[in-house]
């Protein structure tokens, strides 16, 4: 079964630095997504992209973050200089449709430890 | 209570009962989605009810909506140890471009 892939599993980095965060959505998607879950809380929408561009962000997404589909397979989070409270769990996910019936799947997640 | 919220918010059962949680959200849906995940691990999503539909089953998972109270109930009939998780209801509100707002979750033991 098609599934949201991915990488790195875990990344730690140092304050300031840039990060790029990787997912693989599933193939025949149209629709895709970034969350993140600090530990212990909600799992809190980041953005949405779709046709390539972004459809909506919320108020975490600012100017330190960006996203881009540098291929018909990739999707990629950066975050330029990261924060100690960007840790977190950070959740791609993807849907074929959207609507009614906007079923999103979400990947395995990436754990990212700012120190 | 703010959208998608979940009750009760820590379920202890014993393996082959029955555990029943709730979620309850504000505003006009698209549809409302249950999710699980195990401690630390991805979102495994379980079942998708869209706002005209009241009950839908997946396996041993029975989802209920009642679009005028605002709730939605999930069912697990005849819970094994696996069943362990923190389960979430998400939902997709109309006008708001399809993003899903999550509820804090209930976490299920299931004691063997």
């Amino acid at each position: 079964e098609p599934e949201v892939t991915q990488t790195p599993s875990h990344q730690v980095t140092q304050m300031g630095q840039e990060v790029i965060l990787r997912c693989v959505p599933i193939s025949n998607h149209l629709y895709f997504y970034w969350y993140r879950q600090i530990l212990g809380q909600k799992v809190e929408f980041l953005v949405s992209f779709y046709n390539n561009e972004i459809s909506e962000k919320s108020e975490i997404f600012d100017d330190q973050f960006s996203v881009e589909r540098p291929d018909g397979s990739n999707f990629t989070l950066k975050i330029r200089s990261t924060k100690l409270e960007d840790s977190a769990m950070y959740f791609c996910a993807s849907t074929r449709l959207a609507g009614l019936n906007n079923e999103q799947f979400f990947g395995p997640g990436t754990r990212l430890t700012v120190l | 209570s703010q959208q998608g919220e979940e009750d009760p918010q820590a379920l202890s059962i014993q393996e082959g009962e029955n555990a029943t949680m709730n979620c309850s959200y504000k505003t006009s849906i698209n549809n409302l989605q249950w999710y699980r995940q195990n401690s630390g691990r991805g979102l495994v999503h379980l079942i998708l009810i869209r706002s005209n539909e009241r009950e839908k089953h997946s396996g041993r998972l029975r989802v209920t909506l009642d679009t005028s109270k605002k709730s939605s109930s999930l069912l697990i009939t005849a819970s094994r140890a696996a069943d362990t998780a923190s389960y979430f209801c998400a939902t997709d509100v109309r006008a708001a471009g399809n993003k899903l707002t999550f509820g804090g979750g209930t976490r299920v033991l299931v004691k063997p």
